[in-house]
């Protein structure tokens, strides 16, 4: 079954408190990317990956981390630096860069 | 940064056509998707153009124009699960730069 994969669904960060998104992959994809999406703006990207072992900033990395150990895999750590967190979160995947990106599911983190 | 404008919202009724436009001031150009999303739910690919036209997908379709910087998302025969966001994004090397989206309601 291909597709892909995030979790948790929903997630709550405490203040101070570093929280890690997964993404996960089976298509065999290079790119990889996520976008924040927040009530009445569109998607903006937070860091993206054409290969393995190899990220770069999108529009909004500050108080964002990544990293690209695997291909299958681009997991997320939402930093205690990050003042504003709570958002809807988009992982999306493309076979090479230069091709249509596919959405995960998506993970809502919300701040307790 | 981007400007990419698409309205906020729009009404039709079942049966009914919707376009939705988007015009984009960029630094640069590698073609332009819409999406569609659910409330809730992730994004799905509806349509992309690279080249001047119109590209038909059923009961949708979607035109560019490159010189003026415009592209229409047209949906024919509304119904009532077209309900949506409809998001006009645009490639410029290998990453997209997204309008705000356009909620498109139907009504019976």
């Amino acid at each position: 079954d291909g597709g892909i994969t995030q979790s948790p669904k929903y997630l709550f960060r405490k203040e101070g408190q570093n929280v890690t998104l997964s993404c996960e992959q089976n298509l065999n994809h290079d790119a990889m990317y996520w976008y924040r999406q927040d009530p009445g703006q569109g998607l903006r990207l937070i860091y993206y990956s054409q290969i393995v072992n190899d990220f770069q900033k999108g529009d909004i990395a500050e108080g964002y981390s990544v990293s690209r150990e695997k291909k299958e895999s681009f997991p997320l750590t939402v930093t205690s630096a990050q003042k504003n967190p709570t958002a809807f979160y988009l992982c999306a995947t493309a076979g090479q860069p230069q091709e249509t990106q596919y959405f995960g599911p998506g993970t809502r983190l919300l701040v307790l | 940064g981007q400007n990419i404008d698409q309205p906020t919202e729009m009404t039709a009724t079942e049966g009914a056509i919707v376009q939705i436009n988007c015009t984009y001031q960029t630094s640069g150009f590698n073609g332009l998707f819409w999406y569609q999303q659910h409330a809730g739910e992730a994004p799905t690919f509806l349509s992309y153009n690279v080249l001047d036209g119109l590209e038909e997908k059923g009961r949708f379709s979607s035109f560019l124009s490159r010189s003026k910087g415009y592209s229409y998302l047209l949906l024919k025969e509304l119904q009532m699960k077209d309900s949506a966001s409809y998001l006009c994004a645009v490639r410029i090397d290998y990453k997209l730069s997204f309008g705000a989206g356009t909620t498109v309601t139907v009504r019976a």
